[in-house]
């Protein structure tokens, strides 16, 4: 199984540009996420998605927009990149039923400078 | 979510025993405590997680206080591939996990 696989592993982008961090899990997940890791810091949740249609705001939405597509997919959109979105990002998905608890998985990162 | 605390770096000799804590005091009933791993910068790994009683698996053993406000990951013989930042998160069982990442705890295995 491939997991949560994120597109592109790296981004350079000038301020005001926008793009969209793709995202897919093939492991029938109705929980989705993404993250952002400023250096040397934690994990901070930027949205997320309990099930397909749905989307929440997390910890740091400002600047952001999510899609998510089906239940495979949840993109992640920077409409007008500014140099504090230089970040690594990571998107997760689990399992989620009602009273049990699941483990989150992990891609492996999109790098992004903002210059 | 309840905010959890770790100790910002800890080291461990190689082979030894790596106990890391975490201080979870205002967690709800049905809040689970789990555990993570960062590796460099690789996405997180999953550790283990637990409710009340203690939990081990083939990474590693999760003892959770009686009063739940505490817990400790042990990492029972610790190896130079277990160098990584630890994050302790609780999250609760509801039809929505937001896993709110602290700072963690960065524990440096020594030769």
């Amino acid at each position: 199984n491939a997991g949560v696989t994120q597109t592109p592993k790296f981004q350079v982008l000038k301020t005001g540009q926008s793009m969209t961090l793709q995202c897919a899990q093939d492991m029938n997940h109705n929980s989705m996420y993404w993250y952002r890791q400023d250096p040397g810091m934690g994990l901070r949740l930027i949205y997320y998605s309990a099930s397909e249609g749905t989307t929440d705001k997390g910890e740091v939405p400002n600047g952001y927009n999510v899609s998510r597509l089906n239940k495979r997919e949840f993109s992640l959109r920077l409409e007008s990149a500014a140099p504090s979105q230089t970040s690594v990002y990571f998107c997760a998905s689990s399992y989620d039923i009602q009273g049990a608890s699941t483990e989150a998985f992990f891609g492996q990162g999109t790098r992004l400078t903002v210059v | 979510d309840a905010k959890t605390t770790q100790p910002p770096s800890m080291d461990c000799a190689e082979g030894r025993a790596a106990n890391l804590p975490c201080n979870h005091s205002t967690i709800s009933g049905n809040e689970y405590v789990y555990w993570y791993r960062q590796i460099h910068s690789q996405g997180p790994q999953y550790i283990i997680h637990g409710l009340k009683n203690n939990e081990t698996n083939e990474m590693a053993s999760l003892i959770i206080t009686e009063d739940r406000k505490s817990s400790t990951l042990i990492l029972p013989h610790a190896t130079l591939r277990d160098t990584a930042v630890y994050y302790c998160i609780a999250s609760r069982a509801s039809g929505t996990y937001k896993y709110i990442f602290g700072t963690g705890t960065r524990l440096k295995v020594l030769a």
